[in-house]
């Protein structure tokens, strides 16, 4: 069965340190991949995501992922965390060829602290 | 354009109640979702549907039922409420040319 692993459950970071969360994904064929960000309170957001083209997908806020066909991976990273940042981290793939089902990771909490 | 609303914000059921978790969207989409988020295990897809009238399994769907008799509303019920079902649920939509999902605010159900 397709699945999505994201590697890391709990980050803490300070200010201005950089974020890389890992995702590799399961699946062999044609996928679509996305980036959601939950902030406290609220519900999902995209922060970006991957169809086709340029492996390096630039999404809201400052932050990018790479995808790495060969690695099955999709990992977010942002040079400069803000403390506004802090949030929970949705890694989630959605094969081609289907309905639209996204398939989600478990999430990451990112705690950046001032 | 209010976007995608979901109806409670919290609820306490008992074992065996039943309750209807509302969801409405404004934006005309075609394709539904109910997840369902567990902590430590990421969102499941519970049910979903391509338009009105047409509804299908998600990854988890046992317990649960849903209609979708317009385009806007896409209703989920539980019949006989279990302590499993304890979850915060969340509603998306998104229309048919583009794979961006809008998410609710979510339900937060507890069932003791």
């Amino acid at each position: 069965a397709q699945s999505v692993s994201q590697h890391n459950h709990h980050v803490i970071l300070s200010e201005a340190a950089s974020l890389e969360l890992g995702c590799n994904y399961s699946y062999g064929g044609t996928v679509n991949l996305f980036w959601y960000v939950q902030y406290p309170g609220q519900h999902l957001q995209l922060l970006l995501k991957y169809f086709s083209g340029d492996p390096l997908v630039k999404g809201i806020k400052g932050f990018e992922a790479e995808f790495i066909k060969s690695k099955f991976s999709f990992n977010l990273r942002k040079p400069s965390v803000q403390w506004s940042d802090t949030a929970e981290y949705f890694c989630a793939v959605k094969r081609s060829s289907n309905t639209g089902k996204l398939i989600f990771g478990q999430g990451t909490t990112l705690q950046v602290k001032p | 354009n209010a976007g995608v609303t979901q109806t409670p914000k919290f609820r306490i059921l008992k074992i065996g109640q039943s309750m209807t978790l509302q969801c409405t969207q404004d934006m005309n989409h075609n394709y539904m979702y109910w997840y369902r988020q567990d902590p430590g295990m990421g969102l499941k897809l519970i049910y979903y549907s391509v338009g009105a009238g047409i509804t299908d399994k998600g990854e988890v769907p046992n317990g649960y039922n849903v209609s979708r008799s317009t385009t806007e509303d896409f209703p989920l019920r539980l019949e006989l409420a279990a302590p499993s079902q304890t979850s915060v649920y969340f509603c998306a939509s998104r229309i048919g040319a583009s794979d961006e999902q809008y998410f609710g605010p979510g339900t937060r159900l507890t069932v003791t």
